[in-house]
């Protein structure tokens, strides 16, 4: 198993470029999500999905679409990249269901943007 | 008041320390608790589930007391591989959606 995974490692943005993280896992998790790590603040969730065809929004969405066609697969696009999006993304999964299902995360995009 | 709050850090110890974490949660109806472990420029990664019992794993004691809502984190004969940062980490009342802590850092130090 491959895990979570998750491309690109590293991405420079100039402000007002769009760009997608691609974030795919092989774990058959129905529940998946995504975050961003500034320092001092820990991890804030910007949407997560339950399954394929759902989506939600998390603490701090706004900037950020996802979409989930398929159980694999849960993309985090920038619609217009903006300095305050610097940050580290992660994307994780999970099986739902029980209170205490570990949540698996993938290795982080390190985003940049000018 | 953030909704997860930990003991700020860092922890600077020698090896062989014991060495106890902090944390509190505001939300009363938290379902589930967790101690996740981040070492530098990685991914968090599970360190241990909390119990409503307290559990052990080795080294680690972990300790949940709802009343108070707080969960400590304590780690015996301290090495240096645990030089990580530490993230407490709660399950949110709709049995949904993790809640992160800022974390605390560890040194141990030879």
């Amino acid at each position: 198993n491959a895990g979570v995974t998750q491309t690109p490692k590293f991405q420079v943005l100039k402000t007002g470029q769009s760009m997608t993280l691609q974030c795919a896992q092989d774990m058959n998790h129905e529940y998946m999500s995504w975050y961003r790590q500034d320092p001092g603040m820990g991890l804030r969730l910007i949407h997560y999905s339950v399954g394929a065809g759902i989506t939600d929004q998390g603490e701090v969405p706004n900037g950020y679409n996802v979409s989930r066609s398929t159980t694999e697969d849960f993309p985090l696009r920038l619609l217009s990249a903006a300095p305050s999006q610097t940050s580290v993304y992660f994307c994780a999964s999970r099986y739902k269901g029980t209170l205490y299902n570990e949540q698996f995360f993938g290795p982080g995009t390190r985003l940049t943007v000018l | 008041r953030k909704e997860v709050e930990q003991d700020p850090g860092p922890f600077n110890v020698p090896e062989g320390a014991t060495v106890a974490f902090n944390c509190t949660y505001s939300n009363s109806a938290s379902q589930s608790f967790f101690w996740y472990r981040q070492d530098c420029r990685k991914e968090p990664k599970l360190l241990m589930s909390v119990y409503s019992s307290g559990n052990e794993d080795g080294r680690f004691t972990a300790q949940l007391n709802r009343a108070s809502q707080y969960i400590s984190l304590l780690i015996r004969d301290s090495k240096l591989s645990d030089s990580a940062t530490y993230l407490c980490v709660v399950m949110d009342n709709y049995g949904q959606n993790f809640v992160f802590g800022p974390g605390t850092r560890l040194s141990v130090l030879p």
